[in-house]
């Protein structure tokens, strides 16, 4: 069956550009999350999304992020007047409830902010 | 808040060899904990983890892992390594089940 889909998978960008990333989950799947994960760093937790509910924002590391789901379904990360620190593998999983579910991970979207 | 520590960024076995993967975490309520495989140039996926129950856990591949409460680990483990299994490896632990926190990830590396 299909899996998390992320597009596009690589994007080079100027610093000061708006950059908007896609993740389209597993059909079905209730739990989306957003991580970055950077050379060295590991997985970042950005956002999460669980049905309906208001998203845990907690790990958004500015104002110049943010993020969205439509429809329970898709969801875009935007990150505006991007900045050479925000280079880094932008990784989308999706689970099927929260809690001790696996996280099915997306193949991610390489950003480049030059 | 939860943390995770990987001892180690890299580890390299020769084949056959065991592998250890050190993992430690910080948790104020009994956490669920995972470890996860990303192998060169794909994406993360599931290789075991720790809910209730049993507390050593069977992965794919041959990979085990135990969950120590009183020494607050998640080693994982393998009696033999394989050349297919190199890859980058992360330890994550979550509580409530909304946040995950990964670890920082080892790199094995399997000498022939």
């Amino acid at each position: 069956g299909a899996g998390v889909s992320q597009s596009p998978s690589n994007k080079v960008t100027e610093k000061g550009k708006d950059v908007e990333l896609r993740c389209d989950p597993i059909s079905g799947h209730t739990a989306l999350y957003w991580y970055r994960q950077s050379l060295g760093q590991g997985l970042e937790f950005l956002i999460y999304f669980q049905g309906n509910s208001a998203p845990d924002k907690s790990g958004l590391p500015s104002d110049r992020f943010s993020a969205e789901r439509t429809g329970g379904s898709v969801s875009t990360l935007t990150i505006q007047r991007t900045q050479q620190e925000d280079s880094a593998v932008y990784l989308c999983a999706s689970s099927p409830r929260p809690g001790e579910e696996t996280q099915y991970f997306g193949p991610g979207t390489r950003l480049l902010v030059l | 808040a939860q943390s995770v520590t990987q001892l180690g960024s890299h580890v390299s076995v020769s084949e056959g060899a065991l592998v250890l993967l050190r993992c430690n975490y910080s948790s104020s309520v009994p956490p669920y904990l995972f470890w996860y495989v990303q192998y060169p140039n794909q994406g993360l996926q599931l290789l075991l983890k720790y809910t209730t129950g049993a507390t050593l856990v069977k992965g794919i591949n041959g990979f085990e892992a135990e969950f120590k409460k009183s020494e607050t680990s998640f080693h994982l483990t393998k009696p033999s390594a394989h050349m297919s299994d190199a890859a980058e490896y992360f330890c994550a632990v979550s509580d409530t089940g909304n946040q995950f926190y990964f670890g920082t990830g080892t790199s094995l590396t399997v000498i022939p």
